[in-house]
């Protein structure tokens, strides 16, 4: 079965760090890109990065970028998201999901949500 | 301010068809770039619902389907049903964004 399994999710003080990962199953990991996709309370889906097969392409929506890096571990199909210097307005479920088809990536698989909540 | 322009509701009532609308610009939609649609029934994971304008995913009934011209995509559900009721987005692609995929806002889709 095909899986995406997230973790790390806490509660922080702004200005503060966190791990997320997400780990796949019952898929070959190393052939696909994957994107973290986080949903604020009660609010919309926000795209937040991308990271591609090998791991030597990364992106960023401007709303993270500088202050959160994605990478991947292929021997260990893992997926993460270090999120530093973070805000309130970062609070929100990041869920992990896979790619398929380029530019417009279509999220064919989700994971279930890890949940950051960022307070002051 | 969401860079996909959606409707925030939508009504139906059962066995009616409605749409919903997904505005983008040129370098979006407009550019050429497909759009996904997701379905989110409350308290639950995103779920993948239309991919490439029109191709279902397994087990996605053809009640739904999907649609694209010039700078927009619309989402139509026919024979509507009460398990219906959700929160819809559509997503593409924007080029001035590097990267970047979007979302729109998300559409409320109650069955009255």
């Amino acid at each position: 079965e095909v899986q995406l399994l997230e973790s790390g999710g806490a509660l922080v003080q702004p200005g503060g760090s966190l791990r997320l990962s997400c780990a796949a199953s019952g898929f070959m990991f190393s052939t696909y890109a994957m994107s973290w996709v986080r949903q604020a309370p009660g609010k919309g889906l926000e795209w937040v990065s991308a990271i591609g097969d090998s791991g030597a392409n990364r992106y960023y929506a401007d709303s993270v970028r500088g202050r959160f890096t994605v990478s991947r571990d292929n021997s260990e199909n893992t997926l993460y998201l270090q999120m530093n210097s973070l805000r309130v307005e970062d609070t929100a479920i990041y869920y992990c999901a896979r790619e398929e088809g380029a530019p417009v990536a279509a999220f064919h698989v989700w994971g279930q949500g890890t949940m950051v909540t960022v307070f002051s | 301010q969401s860079v996909l322009t959606q409707p925030p509701s939508v009504s139906g009532a059962p066995g009616q068809r409605v749409t919903i609308s997904c505005t983008g610009t040129s370098s979006n939609i407009g550019a050429g770039y497909d759009v996904h649609w997701y379905q989110q029934l409350p308290g639950t994971v995103p779920k993948l619902l239309i991919y490439g304008q029109n191709k279902r995913p397994s087990g996605v009934p053809d009640r739904f389907s999907g649609s694209k011209s010039a700078t927009s995509a619309s989402l139509a559900i026919t024979g509507l049903r009460a398990e219906d009721e959700a929160d819809y987005y559509c997503q593409s692609y924007d080029n001035n964004l590097s990267g970047s995929q979007v979302f729109g806002g998300g559409t409320k889709l109650t069955v009255l």
